[in-house]
């Protein structure tokens, strides 16, 4: 079993909808949750940063993170065209080491 | 604020030959992380540097991997020989002082084909 598991997708939506990403983790010592986006051939690109539960928001993103179930979520509004990439969660023990999901690739038509 | 640079960015050497990377990260972070991105997977923690000295790299294959960071600024990874599955995108990362907190900002990385 791996340490964290997530959707590869690919996850179509119209312009506009709700996008909910998400994924579940094994390891309860895990404290950060990342969330990057990662388009194609470029490098991973911070979008969320949570530490222990709760949620946070900024702009049209917010994510969510549920230590009880081990499971943690980003939602996206009002999607974009320009929203379509792959979205990696990572998280961490110590705020080093991260450990990051397969990605979920999310294309929004226009 | 410049980002984290990498070169080169891509990369095509036949197998058991060997190749090195350069990354020079954000100016001013003490951390610095090498990560090993396969296709299809999400990147995996090769080694971190805090400055110069190597915090971890329980999972740098160190029988063909290796990297250095020397006046704790650049970074070289070098890998010899290499073999057909290290075929991946190395990615360098860096953060102001690494632990909680410090978000990880990472570069376009350096797409590694073995033929």
């Amino acid at each position: 079993q791996k340490e964290v598991e997530q959707d590869p997708g690919p996850l179509s939506v119209p312009e506009g909808a709700i996008v909910s990403l998400n994924c579940t983790y094994s390891n309860s010592a895990f404290q950060y949750f990342m969330w990057y986006r990662q388009y194609s051939r470029k490098g991973p690109e911070l979008l969320m940063y949570t530490y222990s539960s709760g949620n946070k928001e900024d702009g049209r993103f917010t994510a969510q993170v549920d230590k009880s179930s081990k499971y943690i979520s980003l939602f996206i509004r009002d999607s974009q065209p320009s929203d379509s990439a792959t979205y990696l969660c990572a998280m961490s023990v110590t705020g080093n080491k991260l450990v990051f999901g397969a990605g979920t690739i999310l294309r929004v038509k226009s | 604020e410049a980002g984290v640079a990498q070169s080169p960015r891509y990369k095509i050497i036949e197998k058991r030959q060997s190749v090195a990377f350069w990354c020079n990260p954000i100016s001013g972070h003490a951390t610095l992380y090498w990560y090993q991105q396969i296709l299809g997977q999400g990147p995996k923690l090769l080694i971190q540097f805090q400055n110069n000295g190597v915090v971890d790299d329980s999972q740098l294959p160190k029988d063909r991997f290796s990297a250095e960071r020397l006046k704790g600024v650049d970074s070289t990874l070098k890998i010899q020989p290499a073999k057909l599955e290290d075929s991946a995108v190395y990615l360098c990362a860096s953060s102001p002082q690494g632990g909680g907190g410090q978000p990880q900002h990472f570069g376009d990385g350096t797409r590694l084909s073995i033929l």
